[in-house]
């Protein structure tokens, strides 16, 4: 697509419940990256996907947190149990991998748990 | 480690105003800067970039120096506009491999 597209682009989600984001990145980039933004806060790395290498999940806060990247292409993540701290703006960005020509974001999905 | 810092906001000027953004970097290598902007209800998107020590990058009328002895790239505009309302954030990376973000600089021009 153009873009990248995300979605839901808004979830409200009861405490304990689990989530699925989605993202859609730009076609024939080979990274992927999920990012999430807090209120007040910059931007924080969660996982980070470059084509079919291990994934890097250094950025992941806890083991309730996974995503996968199936075919190279689309990647979900998934928060299980969710707690309301999880409340965040969760963004996802393609690149070709390279630095030159930085990345690109979708417009993220906001959640929110209540 | 690496890390960003960047002027705290919210910066409120009037239209033709000339702005500027402070930011400051942390790394243990020799990173990529960039600054990224957020527009309301949009996605963040690209807005320079710089690859090397004295590189400038510019774009829509905005500049930043990369400065290796004072590790900044504040980000300048000469007369701001009322369309560049929005957040703007600071970012370095070294691989590709992850971006670190400043926490955002929020610009509101009034006309």
């Amino acid at each position: 697509g153009a873009g990248v597209s995300q979605s839901p682009s808004n979830k409200v989600t009861e405490k304990g419940k689990d989530v699925e984001l989605r993202c859609d990145p730009i076609s024939g980039h080979t990274a992927l990256y999920w990012y999430r933004q807090s209120l007040g806060q910059g931007l924080e790395f969660l996982i980070y996907f470059q084509g079919n290498s291990a994934p890097d999940k250094s950025g992941l806060p806890s083991d309730r947190f996974s995503a996968e990247r199936t075919g190279g292409s689309v990647s979900t993540l998934t928060i299980q149990r969710t707690q309301q701290e999880d409340s965040a703006v969760y963004l996802c960005a393609s690149s070709f991998g390279s630095l030159t020509y930085g990345y690109t974001f979708g417009s993220g999905t906001r959640l929110t748990v209540v | 480690g690496n890390s960003v810092t960047q002027m705290e906001g919210p910066v409120t000027l009037s239209e033709e105003a000339f702005l500027t953004i402070n930011c400051t970097y942390t790394a243990t290598g020799y990173p990529s800067l960039f600054w990224y902007v957020q527009y309301p209800g949009e996605g963040l998107q690209l807005l320079l970039k710089a690859t090397k020590a004295d590189d400038k990058g510019s774009n829509k009328g905005f500049e930043a120096t990369y400065r290796k002895e004072t590790t900044s790239f504040h980000l300048e505009k000469g007369s701001v506009q009322v369309s560049d309302s929005a957040v703007y954030f600071c970012a370095l990376s070294e691989s590709g491999n992850q971006f670190y973000f400043g926490t955002g600089t929020s610009l509101t021009v009034i006309p």
